[in-house]
């Protein structure tokens, strides 16, 4: 059973538009959420993250948003760029509990010129 | 300064071989995780080190699938009597501390095929 979904594999955006991802959750002990990028052939890169204390993170043109009651969050990139077309991962932790970070699937964001 | 580092970056061998893979994190992280990526999949967990602690080995798929960590530092991921279903990108990541809301870095990952 997957505790972290991205339910999207994939989403394309126009250059300078808002490219929305979503991720959901299951189990209600993770607290900690991150986001991290990935091109091709090469690891994943921090982006940002959020705390369950906290219901909106914002850095530059990254912002997320953490709904607790629903478990979902979503990372919004305003305005977007062609350099952001990656794969983005959603992961969670259980910084209380001390369990690991699981990762989501993963969506793969095209950002049309 | 130097990041998490993988080796080879690229591995091809035929079903049944044993293969090791190579991870040196970043120098001074404590925290130290294998993940494997197969096609078109997310990031699954293998194993998570944190110092001279017991490995947390819950998410090695089978017993073919062992890693140590020397000296804190260094580690070795090695699957035996590879079989093609192994064929996957695997990532090292480091961290830091083993407090789970510290970011892991990555390694740029070893793609290995099993022919």
């Amino acid at each position: 059973d997957q505790q972290v979904k991205q339910n999207s594999p994939s989403l394309s955006v126009q250059e300078g538009r808002i490219s929305i991802l979503n991720c959901d959750y299951t189990n209600s002990m993770f607290d900690y959420f991150l986001w991290y990028k990935k091109y091709p052939a090469e690891g994943p890169t921090f982006l940002i993250s959020i705390s369950s204390i906290k219901d909106k993170n914002e850095d530059g043109r990254f912002t997320v948003f953490l709904n607790k009651s629903a478990k979902h969050l979503s990372l919004h990139i305003v305005p977007s760029q062609p350099g952001d077309s990656a794969v983005y991962f959603c992961a969670a932790s259980g910084f209380r509990t001390g369990q690991n970070f699981v990762f989501g699937p993963g969506t793969r964001l095209s950002v049309l010129p | 300064g130097a990041g998490v580092s993988q080796s080879p970056s690229n591995k091809v061998t035929e079903k049944g071989k044993d293969v090791e893979l190579r991870c040196d994190p970043i120098s001074g992280h404590t925290a130290l995780y294998w993940y494997r990526q197969s096609l078109g999949q997310g990031l699954e967990f293998l194993i998570y080190f944190q110092g001279n602690s017991a490995p947390d080995k819950s998410g090695l798929p089978s017993d073919r699938f062992s890693a140590e960590r020397t000296g804190g530092s260094v580690s070795t991921l090695t699957i035996q009597r590879t079989q093609q279903e192994d064929s996957a990108v695997y990532l090292c990541a480091s961290s830091p501390q083993a407090l789970t809301y510290n970011e892991q870095f990555f390694g740029p990952g070893t793609r290995l095929t099993v022919l």
